[in-house]
This record gives C-alpha cells, structure tokens and sequence, in this order.
C-alpha cells in the first residue's frame, strides 16, 4: 500500500505571495491532518479534515486554509506569504477522526524570501 | 488541553549502549500516547503507540516504551542503541476517540539522539 505523499516537496516564494500544498492520504484513509515545523516552535497542529469538513483547526490565522475533496485529498493554501511561514509543513494521514494512529507523509519544504 | 514535556532536548550515548528517553505529559482527557522518530529532511515516522491493553509497548527497531498513568509518563527505552538510531524522537498525544477531540497530535518539543563510536 502505498504511503502518504505531498507535493511539491520543496517550494521558494517571496513575501506577499501564496502557495497551495497537496496532500494525498493512504488508500482508504478518509481523515486528513495538517501541521508546522519550525525550529522555534517545533511541530504545531494546523487543521483536520475528515469528510471534506474541516474537523479541528489550530491556532494559525486565517491566511492557512485547507480543504478536501471527495477522494479524500487534500490541499492547503497560505495567502500573503510571511517569512515566518517558512517552515516543513507535513500531512498525516488517518482512517477516520479519532482513529489515534496517524501516518505522516514526507512534508514539503516552504521557503520565503 | 493536552500538553508534551521532553525533558532532554539532547542526549549523547555511545554505540550498544542503554538509552532512555523520558515523556510526560498533562491532559484533561484520556490519551492516546506515541513516540514517532524523524531522520534528516525526512518526515515523522511512527516507531510506537499505546492505545490500550498492556501499558509495555514493542515498536520497530528494537524500541520499547511504559505508559505509566499515575505518573502521566511514556518514557522510550532501547537496550543497545546503534549508529543507526541517530535521530530526533517526538513523543505525542491525541485524545481517545471517544472524547470528541479528533486527529490533533500534540508534540513535544523533541530528543535529539547521538549515538557515537
């Protein structure tokens, strides 16, 4: 079975533009989370999608927005890019919400200039 | 509100030797506790979780962890580590299913793990 993959796995942008990430779970996966790594603030939760609903979200402004599609894919989009959104942003994939066990993809590596 | 304390933000040891890498954490509900490990430019693999049963733990690479409830700690053991295991360990939680809470891992902040010669 093949694992969770994201794509792009890197990515440069400059301030004040926005970038979407696409994220596809494992086959049969319907719930999909997303989060932040940064060395000042480690790995932090930004949202969960499970049956195209936004099912929690973190504590990010509302430039981070996600969504998900009837297959379960997902994508995230950051509008007015900071330089502070640079950072790994990693999906996990799930069976279903609350299913405990999540499995993480590769991440894809945004730089901002 | 769930939170992660790693209490060693790195820990050297030589090759075959113990290690030991200590989690608590703080919770109002029930958890579900993991420990997943993360080698360069890499993403988070799983090495172990508890969800329930028997509070001692067998994961992959050899790794073994103890939820201990009264002390509200799931310390990571390996009993002869190898150059190999060279990477940074994150232990998380996220809420039982049955609390509402969803899929949302809280880390902690993470061991960085140096085995040398």
């Amino acid at each position: 079975k093949a694992g969770v993959t994201q794509t792009p796995r890197y990515l440069i942008k400059t301030r004040g533009q926005q970038v979407t990430l696409s994220c596809s779970p494992i086959s049969g996966h319907r719930s999909v989370s997303w989060y932040q790594q940064t060395p000042g603030q480690g790995l932090q939760f930004l949202f969960e999608y499970f049956s195209e609903t936004q099912r929690n979200k973190g504590n990010f402004p509302g430039r981070f927005s996600g969504r998900q599609f009837s297959n379960s894919r997902s994508e995230m989009n950051v509008s007015t890019l900071e330089l502070g959104d640079s950072a790994l942003y990693l999906c996990a994939s799930s069976l279903f919400s609350g299913a405990g066990e999540q499995f993480f993809g590769p991440g894809t590596r945004l730089t901002v200039l | 509100a769930q939170s992660v304390t790693q209490l060693d933000s790195q820990v050297p040891v030589f090759e075959e030797a113990p290690v030991e890498l200590r989690c608590n954490y703080s919770s109002s509900v029930s958890v579900y506790l993991f420990w997943y490990v993360q080698y360069p430019n890499q993403g988070l693999q799983l090495l172990l979780k508890y969800l329930s049963g028997s509070t001692l733990v067998k994961g992959i690479n050899g790794f073994e962890a103890e939820f201990n409830k009264s002390q509200t700690s799931f310390h990571l053991r390996k009993p002869s580590v190898h150059i190999s295991d060279t990477a940074e360990y994150f232990c998380a939680v996220t809420p039982l299913a049955d609390t509402g809470g969803g899929n949302k891992l809280t880390f902690g902040t993470g061991t960085q793990l140096k085995v040398e010669l």
